[in-house]
Parts: structure tokens; C-alpha cells; sequence
């Protein structure tokens, strides 16, 4: 079975500077997908960034981006120009790429983002 | 992404009671999926529902406890049955966009059992 880790329970920055949140996870899968998903206390689950494994180049979305390091196993964060809209709770997810493995996600515990005005 | 509605967004249930969440995805998609989300926890998956088949349920959650119904490519329902206040989650449903393999996700439904 697969794990996700997040080693990170809070995480705090100050406004417009940059942050990193961390992720490791363990599987014996060669192809697979891994995720960041936001929940602000509004709850609802919004996806951040998504990377495929097979693909080398680390996914940008905007301020967002990954650092994928395949043989770590190891998916960070990173945010840049942190906003005040930018707390919230952050899920690493995985889920499995291979017809007949797991179809839903394996989420961590979450890093709980806060952001200093 | 998809837009995903859930109905209601929150109750308050009595032990011993059922409760029937719904879930509508405005497009047609082939795999939905039931979380549980405990106070202050991370999200667990209860089950993976395709349309014409029999739900599939991790370990730890059963189909007495929580019935899932898939009439159709844009609809689910989860039951909870006979509730404790265990129970009391927030439960969110999601749905796979096919074209990118990613997973989106409704509002949740906020249940407290007394």
C-alpha cells in the first residue's frame, strides 16, 4: 500500500515571501500521480498543482510549483509571493497510474499554512 | 476542473438515525468517490462508485454501514447508516476527470450526530 507523508504539521511565512512545503511518499508503483490540493475553512478542496511521474520537468502552476525528485520520492511545495488568500489547510495526494491499482487518493496529514501580514 | 454540488452541506442527526448525502456532477464521468474527513484529519476514502456496478469499499468501511447508490454518469448518493457520533465527519464527494486523471471535489456535507 502506498504512503503519504507530510512532515510538516504548520508552516508559517510572512506576506510576498516564498515558502516550501514538504512531501515524501512510498510506493513500489513506477507510474503513478501525485497532487496538491488546498482546503481553506471554507473546506472545500481545491487542486493546486498535479505532476505526472513519468514526466521529468517539475508542473508550474502561477506562484506555484513542484520540486519532484522521482528517485527520493519526494514532491515539495513551493509558493511564491505568498498572499493572504494563500492560508489553508495542503494535501500531498497520491493515486496510482496503472489500470486495475487504486483509483482514489492516499492523502497525508496535511500542512496547516499560515500567512503572516 | 468540474463543478460538483452536494447536498445538504450540513446536518444534525440523532444516533441511531440514516442520512442520504447527495452528489451531482455537472458532466458525465465514469468514477466517483466517497471521503470521510474527521475533525481535524486528513481525508479517507470510503469507496469507489462506477456507474452499473456494485460500489467498492476500502477496508475499514462496509455496505451495511455505507450504502452507495450510482443510478447514472453524473449522480451518487452515500447513506450513513445507523449513526454514532463517531460519525460526526465531514464527507465529500469527488469525481475523476477521465481526460486528465485528476480528481475534483464538492463543497463536503458537515454531519454531527448527537
Amino acid at each position: 500500500a502506498q504512503t503519504v507523508t507530510q512532515s510538516q504539521p504548520e508552516m508559517s511565512v510572512q506576506e510576498a515571501e516564498t515558502v516550501t512545503l514538504s512531501c515524501t511518499y512510498d510506493t513500489s508503483e513506477s507510474d503513478y500521480y501525485l497532487f496538491w490540493y488546498k482546503q481553506p475553512p471554507s473546506r472545500q478542496m481545491i487542486l493546486v498543482i498535479r505532476q505526472e511521474a513519468y514526466k521529468q520537468q517539475n508542473a508550474t502552476e502561477n506562484r506555484f510549483s513542484v520540486n519532484f525528485q522521482k528517485a527520493a520520492k519526494s514532491f515539495s511545495l513551493k509558493i511564491s509571493d505568498s498572499q493572504l488568500g494563500d492560508a489553508a489547510m495542503y494535501f500531498c495526494a497520491y493515486r496510482s497510474a496503472f489500470w486495475g491499482g487504486a483509483d482514489g487518493l492516499t492523502f497525508g496529514k496535511g500542512t496547516h499554512l499560515i500567512i503572516q501580514p | 476542473s468540474a463543478v460538483i454540488s452536494q447536498k445538504p452541506s450540513r446536518d444534525i442527526c440523532q444516533r441511531g438515525t440514516s442520512l442520504t448525502i447527495q452528489c451531482q456532477v455537472d458532466s458525465q464521468v465514469t468514477m466517483m468517490f466517497w471521503y470521510r474527513q474527521q475533525p481535524g484529519q486528513s481525508l479517507t476514502l470510503i469507496a469507489t462508485a462506477n456507474q452499473g456496478s456494485e460500489a467498492t469499499y476500502e477496508s475499514g468501511f462496509v455496505i451495511d454501514k455505507f450504502p452507495i447508490s450510482r443510478p447514472n454518469l453524473t449522480f451518487s448518493t452515500l447513506t450513513v447508516s445507523n449513526m454514532s457520533p463517531e460519525d460526526s465527519s465531514i464527507y465529500l464527494c469527488s469525481a475523476l476527470r477521465d481526460s486528465t486523471d485528476t480528481q475534483y471535489f464538492g463543497p463536503g456535507t458537515r454531519l454531527t450526530v448527537l
